[in-house]
């Protein structure tokens, strides 16, 4: 069985960076890529990224202009996901997904319970 | 990037009825297309892939289809446990993108 575990809620101001984790409870933890999607409040979902967690190589979205970064520790099975510069816009439920099969590489199956992100001066 | 578009929005609906929701790619994704359902206060729960394969455990109601930019989720009969919201998202190409939504709401 799958299980990710997120860290809490963080509040932040403009212009600072946070960084959250989701630890990974799977049979093989580099055998599964690992998403980041976010959700703000009362809106729909937005792909952040994803990490091979055996090469550690990661794929961003370009809207988030360099201030993502994706990265896994094989060691503790955890994936952290930092972002920079925040502003208000980057309030959200920032949710860590884990993908059905080694096979699969692009969606996913297996999603935390998110961690909150809040943005305000 | 390639956007998606899902119709409606929103939809009013009731026990039993027969739904279809749309989604459309701004361009070919082949059936590179998976769809999700996230009901109110939990996390979404993917129910379809490739277009059309329905995921291990999924009730029968639920079904895909499409190919190249146009797609469609139906549920054939629905029930109280499918009042949700519902996200088609692409996988053809990077960035990763969903649609914004479709709101299933009892009449």
């Amino acid at each position: 069985d799958v299980n990710l575990v997120q860290s809490g809620a963080e509040a932040k101001k403009p212009g600072a960076t946070v960084k959250i984790s989701c630890k990974v409870s799977v049979n093989r933890f580099t055998d599964y890529y690992i998403h980041w999607v976010r959700q703000a409040p009362g809106k729909g979902l937005e792909w952040v990224g994803l990490i091979d967690p055996d090469d550690g190589e990661p794929v961003y979205s370009h809207h988030f202009q360099g201030r993502v970064t994706i990265t896994a520790d094989r060691f503790t099975a955890t994936a952290y996901m930092e972002l920079s510069s925040l502003t208000s816009e980057d309030t959200a439920l920032y949710y860590c997904a884990v993908v059905g099969s080694p096979a699969i590489t692009r969606y996913v199956q297996h999603w935390g319970h998110g961690s909150l992100i809040i943005v305000s001066s | 990037d390639i956007q998606m578009t899902q119709t409606p929005s929103t939809l009013a609906v009731s026990v039993g009825d027969r739904v279809t929701i749309t989604c459309r790619a701004s361009q070919s994704i082949v059936t590179w297309l998976a769809w999700y359902q996230q009901r109110p206060g939990e996390v979404p729960n993917l129910l379809i892939y490739k277009a059309s394969t329905l995921r291990s455990g999924v009730p029968s109601r639920f079904s895909g289809s499409g190919s190249g930019s146009e797609f469609t989720l139906t549920i054939s009969s629905l029930q109280p446990d499918d009042i949700a919201t519902y996200y088609c998202q692409q996988y053809n190409s990077f960035p990763l993108t969903f649609g914004q939504g479709t709101k299933l709401e009892i009449k």
